[in-house]
C-alpha cells in the first residue's frame, strides 16, 4: 500500500522568507511524486512532479521540490514567499509498479500555508 | 478550452434522495477520476476510469456508482444519499500513463454537496 504524510497542518512564513512544506511517502516500488496547490473554493492545480532523473524538480510559480530517496521525502520549497502563495498544498504519490491499481494517486491531508505580509 | 467542468456547483439533498454529478473534459484524456475532499482527510479516490466503458473502484467506493459512456464524460451517482456523503466532490482527468510517462491530473472546480 502507498501512503503520504504531511506532518504539518499549517505553516506560517513571513513574506520574502524561504518556505518549506514537508512531505514523506511510502511505496513498494519507485515513487512517482506530485505537488498540487488549492486556492479557496477552487480545484487543485498541478505544481510539479518527480518521476525519474534529477532529484531537484522545478515547477510553476517559482516552486521546487527535492526528492530524497534515503529519507523518503519530497519537500516543497520556494526561496522567497509571496502573500499570494497562501493556499492549501497537497503532496501525492503513485507507486511506479505497473500492476493493477497503479493509476491511483494517494494524497496527503494537506498543509495550509499562510504567508504573512 | 474549458478543461474539466463539473455540474452542479452546489447541491443540498435530503437523506435517501438520489442525484448524479456530471464531469466533462475537453482535453481528450483517457483517464478520469472522482474524489471526495473532507476536512483533515485530504482527497480520497471514489472511482476511476481508464477508458470509455470501463470503471473501477477506488479507496472509498461504497454508496456511489459511476458510468463512462462517452470518453469526455464521467458521471457519479448517489442512489440513496446519507449525511456521511456530505463533502466536496472533485473530478479529475489525465493523459494515459505508461511507466515513466506519468502525467498529472487536471481537476474540476468541485461540487459542494450537503446531505441533511
Amino acid at each position: 500500500a502507498q501512503s503520504v504524510a504531511q506532518p504539518e497542518d499549517q505553516v506560517n512564513v513571513a513574506e520574502g522568507n524561504p518556505l518549506t512544506v514537508k512531505c514523506t511517502y511510502s511505496v513498494s516500488g519507485n515513487p512517482y511524486l506530485f505537488w498540487y496547490v488549492q486556492y479557496p473554493n477552487r480545484g487543485l492545480q498541478f505544481l510539479l512532479k518527480y518521476i525519474t532523473g534529477d532529484n531537484l524538480v522545478k515547477g510553476s510559480y517559482g516552486f521546487e521540490a527535492e526528492f530524497n530517496k534515503s529519507q523518503t521525502s519530497f519537500h516543497l520549497k520556494k526561496p522567497s514567499a509571496l502573500v499570494s502563495d497562501s493556499a492549501l498544498y497537497f503532496c501525492a504519490v503513485r507507486d511506479g509498479y505497473s500492476g493493477a491499481g497503479s493509476y491511483q494517486l494517494t494524497f496527503g491531508k494537506g498543509t495550509k500555508l499562510s504567508v504573512i505580509p | 478550452n474549458a478543461g474539466v467542468t463539473q455540474t452542479p456547483k452546489f447541491r443540498v439533498l435530503k437523506t435517501g434522495q438520489s442525484m448524479t454529478l456530471l464531469c466533462a473534459q475537453d482535453m481528450n484524456h483517457e483517464y478520469m477520476y472522482w474524489y471526495r475532499q473532507d476536512p483533515g482527510m485530504g482527497l480520497r479516490l471514489i472511482h476511476y476510469s481508464v477508458g470509455e466503458g470501463t470503471t473501477a473502484k477506488g479507496e472509498v467506493p461504497d454508496g456511489y456508482n459511476v458510468s463512462r459512456l462517452k470518453k469526455q464524460n464521467f458521471l457519479l451517482g448517489l442512489e440513496s444519499a446519507a449525511p456521511s456523503q456530505t463533502s466536496v466532490y472533485f473530478c479529475a482527468s489525465s493523459t494515459k500513463s505508461t511507466g515513466v510517462l506519468t502525467y498529472e491530473q487536471y481537476f474540476g472546480p468541485g461540487t459542494r454537496l450537503t446531505v441533511t
